[in-house]
């Protein structure tokens, strides 16, 4: 079975700086997604970003991108230029790419990091 | 933007009772999930949906839960009969395939079960 790590609970950035958030999982297969979500106090759950396997180039949305290292298994999320907006629990998410896979069409979510940023 | 849709956003039970929470998927989306989030923890799958059967379930997804999809539009999860440790926020999703795209969540149901 495949797990996600989030291994910072917690993490606080000052406003117009950059952090990152890291993830790192366990999967045997090859070829899967990657995705973060961002849940603002309203609980609403929000794509941020996702990343194919198959793909080297690491993904970027506009402040927020990836360091995909799929050797290493880790997913890591950058912020630049934060904003008070980005305040928020960020979750890390694993999606299998195999038709009829047992985890085929389910997320399995990382423990989830809150970020606070300061004006 | 299209919306998944979730009724209630807040709903309190009493222990034993039945409760079925409501979702409205993207019409033209054809895989649907249920996920569950107790306070301060992380989503946990419960259930996927896909051509009128359930495709896949969790070890969470016992005998006390059910999901229907009655007349095309609306995704149903129906917990027989409410624990309190069911307390929980529990969203909704759908997906139009599998692969690349990440889900689109409803905006969740908190049920408290006193």
């Amino acid at each position: 079975a495949q797990t996600v790590t989030q291994s910072q609970p917690e993490m606080s950035v000052q406003e117009a700086e950059t952090v990152t958030l890291s993830c790192t999982y366990d999967t045997s297969e090859s070829d899967y997604y990657l995705f973060w979500y961002k849940q603002p106090p309203s609980r609403q759950m929000i794509l941020v970003i996702r990343q194919e396997a198959y793909k080297q180039q690491n993904a970027t949305e506009n402040r927020f991108s990836v360091n995909f290292q799929k050797a290493a298994k880790s997913f890591s999320l950058k912020i630049s230029d934060s904003q008070l907006g980005d305040a928020a629990m960020y979750f890390c998410a694993y999606r299998s790419a195999k038709a009829g896979g047992t985890s085929y069409g389910k997320l399995t979510f990382g423990q989830g990091t809150i970020l606070t940023v300061h004006p | 933007e299209p919306e998944v849709t979730q009724t209630p956003s807040h709903q309190v039970t009493q222990m034993g009772q039945e409760v079925i929470l409501r979702c409205v998927p993207i019409s033209n989306h054809l895989y649907f999930y249920w996920y569950r989030q107790i306070l301060g923890q992380k989503v946990e799958f419960l259930v996927s949906f896909y051509n009128n059967e359930i495709s896949e379930k969790s070890e969470i997804f016992d005998d006390q839960f059910s999901v229907e999809r009655p007349d095309g539009s609306n995704f149903t999860l129906k917990i027989r009969s409410t624990k309190l440790e069911d307390s929980a926020m529990y969203f909704c999703a759908s997906s139009p395939l599998s692969g690349n795209y990440g889900y689109t969540f409803g905006s969740g149901t908190r049920l408290t079960v006193v």
